[in-house]
């Protein structure tokens, strides 16, 4: 079993829905979580953290981590064009310096 | 990006030369790290540094090496080209805890042809 599983999509979803992206990971050492997200042809930036369980909002974004179910997810709301990207989350046991990624879920939204 | 910057941006190079990309910070972060990053089997880490001179292999060392030697650059070098290394390579940088993760560059995207 991989410490890090996410579904690499694609996942097309009409404009102004709400987007649901999600991880499951086996190491419950895990504390810290992230969200990135990778443009086409552009480095990873960082979407959004959260340390262990809970939900954390900012702005259209919503990240949620069980860590009872070792599931993280990631909410879009109102989606637009513009968050047309891959999706790849992320996490750490914050003992280190050590970052495991999952491979990225791409995401189309459709005009 | 801010603070981090990947050169060159594109290389085409043959097989069996030698290459070295350049990732150059301004964080004065103390970790420094080579991804490369190939459809299907997303980022993986292939060398990394935690200071000058302080350096350990990744899951992908093989046919890789990296040098710092000043806290601001981290270069890594391809020995010999081989078309298995044609990738995206991804420089990314981390203050020391990983907690609110790290900071990636642009990219340097290599062809061995």
């Amino acid at each position: 079993q991989k410490e890090v599983e996410q579904d690499p999509g694609p996942l097309s979803v009409p404009e102004g829905a709400i987007v649901s992206l999600n991880c499951t990971y086996s190491n419950s050492a895990f504390q810290y979580f992230m969200w990135y997200r990778q443009y086409s042809r552009k480095g990873p930036e960082l979407l959004m953290y959260t340390y262990s369980s809970g939900n954390k909002e900012d702005g259209r974004f919503t990240a949620q981590v069980d860590k009872s179910s070792k599931y993280i997810s990631l909410f879009i709301r109102d989606s637009q064009p513009s968050d047309s990207a891959t999706y790849l989350c992320a996490m750490s046991e914050g003992r280190d310096d050590k970052i495991i990624f999952g491979k990225g879920t791409r995401l189309h939204i459709l005009p | 990006d801010a603070g981090i910057t990947q050169s060159p941006r594109h290389k085409v190079t043959e097989t069996g030369t030698p290459v070295t990309l350049r990732c150059h910070q301004t964080e004065n972060h103390r970790y420094m790290y080579w991804y490369r990053q190939d459809p299907g089997h997303g980022l993986r880490l292939i060398h990394y540094s935690y200071g000058v001179k302080d350096t350990d292999k990744g899951e992908v060392s093989d046919g890789y090496s990296v040098s710092r030697s000043k806290t601001e650059d981290f270069l890594l070098t391809l020995e010999s080209a081989t078309s298995s290394q044609t990738s995206v390579y991804f420089c990314a940088i981390s203050p020391g805890t990983a907690r609110h993760g790290y900071t990636f560059g642009s990219g340097t995207r290599l062809t061995v042809v």
